[in-house]
Order: structure tokens, then sequence, then C-alpha cells
């Protein structure tokens, strides 16, 4: 089984400010997936394929890395921004999630 | 617009069963591999199970399997969850998703299953 690790597992940034999280995998996968789950809602798929937006997803947000290593990025955080991100990878069986990071307001 | 409606949740005992149901509509279902996936209170997400356009070919984590069975009917646009021995363990939100590749591409609004006594 691959082992998704996030960090960090909260954080708090302030409106402007750029953020960065990360996801470590215990063995390569081909791809990364993210989602953004916001308070009592349903997950919603953000960036796939490690680097492409899902629709409607604000520019400000990116996706990157290879192997065992990846982050999603946000340029500028903004108020909307407030979520759980959770990355997921579909290379290998069983499909996992990582822990998830939560990103709150300063 | 896709949505996916989930339905068949609720109180069991452990060691019952309970059969989820998911609608589907706004795309052409049987052209999909479709999911659930689960989310245990104040926790993080587990995928539960996968299977392919024509149900022919099913995948599931240790963790259920033998005890849950996906399957679907094309004709009614529907997926099912059929959970057996069910354990305290799995109480969660449990989520449809419909699969793009390998990535959950659209979710439901999730359903609660609680097993307690």
């Amino acid at each position: 089984e691959i082992v998704l690790t996030q960090s960090p597992t909260t954080m708090a940034a302030s409106p402007g400010e750029k953020v960065t999280l990360t996801c470590r995998a215990s063995s390569s996968v081909s791809y990364m997936h993210w989602y953004q789950q916001r308070s009592g809602a349903s997950p919603k798929l953000w960036i796939y394929e490690t680097s492409k937006l899902a629709s409607g997803v604000p520019n400000r947000f990116s996706g990157s890395g290879s192997g065992t290593s990846y982050s999603l990025t946000i340029n500028s955080m903004e108020t909307e921004d407030a979520a759980t991100y959770y990355c997921q990878q579909g290379s290998s069986y069983p499909w996992t999630f990582g822990g998830g990071t939560k990103l709150e307001l300063k | 617009e896709v949505q996916l409606v989930e339905s068949g949740g609720g109180l069991v005992q452990p060691g019952r069963s309970l059969k989820l149901s998911c609608a589907a509509s706004g795309f052409t279902f049987s052209n999909y591999y479709m999911a659930w996936v689960r989310q245990a209170p104040k926790k993080g997400l587990e995928w539960v199970a996968t299977i392919s356009t024509s149900g022919s070919r099913t995948y599931y984590p240790d963790s259920v399997k033998g005890r849950f069975t996906i399957s679907r009917d094309n004709a009614k646009s529907s997926l099912y969850l059929q959970m057996n021995s069910l354990k305290s363990e799995d109480t969660a939100t449990y989520y449809c998703a419909r699969l793009n590749y390998g990535d959950f591409d659209y979710w439901g609004q999730g359903v609660m299953v609680t097993v307690s006594s």
C-alpha cells in the first residue's frame, strides 16, 4: 500500500500570503490528485493529474511534483481558500488518500 | 449537470447488513467507472470500492474485502454498496463518486452510516 503523508497537518495563512502544501508518497506514483473539502461539505476535485486545475478552480492555485513528492500552491491566499486539502493517488490499488492539511485564515 | 444522490444510510447494529444506493444523472452513467469513498467522523477520506463500466471488475481495500460488495445497474443509472458484517469502525459518511482517470471528479452529498448497538 502506498502511504501518502501530508504536511503540515494544520496551518494558518493571511490574505495575500503564498501557501504551499506538500504530499509525500511512500513509493513513486504517476500522478497526484488534490481535493478541497470545506466544513460540512463533500470533497471537490481541485487539481488532477498533478497540475491540471479542475473546472472552476481559480488560477491562483497550482500543482506540481513527480515521483514521491508533490505540492499544491496558492499564489495569494484568499478567504474562500480556508478548507482541508487532501492528496490522493490512483496509480496502484489500494487507492489511498493523505491525512489532509487543514488550512485556516489568519 | 452531474448529480449523484446517495440514500439508504442509518443506524444499524454490529454484525448486521445495510445497502446503500446512489442515483446518477446528468451524464452517461454506463460510460464511467464508479466508486464509494467514506469518511469517519472528524477523520480523513478512505477509498472503499470501485466498479468498472460493465460491472465485471470490482476492487476493494483489505478493510472491506469480503464484507462489502459494489454493484451497478446501468439501465437505472444506479450504483449500490451492499455492506455485510458491519463493524463499529465502518461508521462514516459514505460518498458515491464518479471516476475520471484514477481521480474522483464528482461526488455526492454523502449518506451517514452509524454502526452501534
